[in-house]
């Protein structure tokens, strides 16, 4: 298996333009987190996902991040319109529910809005 | 609420030799289960190994194990033979059973000396 794939790596965009990063699971897991890593807050979980279904999404900041998992390969977490303080490095996970054997994180990607 | 505290910043070893990484947490849950994750210059977030609250025996994986002291609330990393590319951040991380929302610690540095 290829692991968690991200993509892009980096990402470097304006203040105000929109921001969408890429996610393909693991196959055969059935759930799947977005954390988001500084060095000012360290790792925080965005939302996650049970079977497609989102889950629990109290940690997404503001409105302005969205996040959508249309089938078990594939989601995408967007940010319209992004800001300087949206920097950051975002990484995708997945596990099996119920299993507790611990996430497999993609390689994550480095955000960087000027 | 649960925490997790690393209250190393940074530690050092000599190459092939032993070095203990620190981590308490607090909870009042009796089922749960602990993690260690190691974070390369690569970025991944890769798991080193696992530990189950109701289970007395630490984990051990390779040259990696666990001293688990479930009253003192310790989850303590134990590298032996240490190797270059030991070098990392490792992060602690806590999950309460059925939330599968990971808190994380910090982070502890290493650095391997040759």
């Amino acid at each position: 298996d290829a692991g968690v794939i991200q993509s892009p790596r980096h990402e470097v965009t304006e203040m105000g333009q929109e921001v969408t990063l890429r996610c393909k699971p693991i196959s055969g897991h059935n759930s799947l987190f977005w954390y988001r890593q500084t060095m000012m807050r360290g790792l925080e979980l965005l939302i996650y996902f049970n079977n497609n279904v989102p889950i629990d999404d109290s940690g997404m900041p503001e409105d302005r991040f969205s996040a959508k998992m249309p089938n078990a390969s594939f989601s995408t977490l967007k940010i319209q319109p992004s800001e300087p303080r949206d920097s950051a490095v975002y990484f995708c996970a997945s596990s099996f529910w119920g299993k507790a054997q611990g996430y497999t994180f993609g390689s994550g990607t480095r955000l960087t809005v000027v | 609420a649960q925490t997790v505290t690393q209250s190393q910043p940074e530690m050092s070893v000599q190459e092939a030799e032993t070095v203990t990484l620190s981590c308490t947490y607090d909870t009042s849950e009796s089922d749960y289960y602990l993690f260690w994750y190691k974070q390369p210059p690569s970025r991944q977030m890769i798991l080193v190994i696992r530990q189950e609250a109701y289970k007395q025996q630490n984990a051990t994986e390779n040259r990696f194990s666990v001293n688990f002291q479930k009253a003192a609330k310790s989850f303590s990393l134990k590298i032996s033979d240490s190797q270059l590319g030991d070098a990392a951040m490792y992060f602690c991380a806590y999950d309460t059973s059925g939330t599968y929302k990971y808190i994380f610690g910090t982070g502890t540095r290493l650095k391997v000396l040759a």
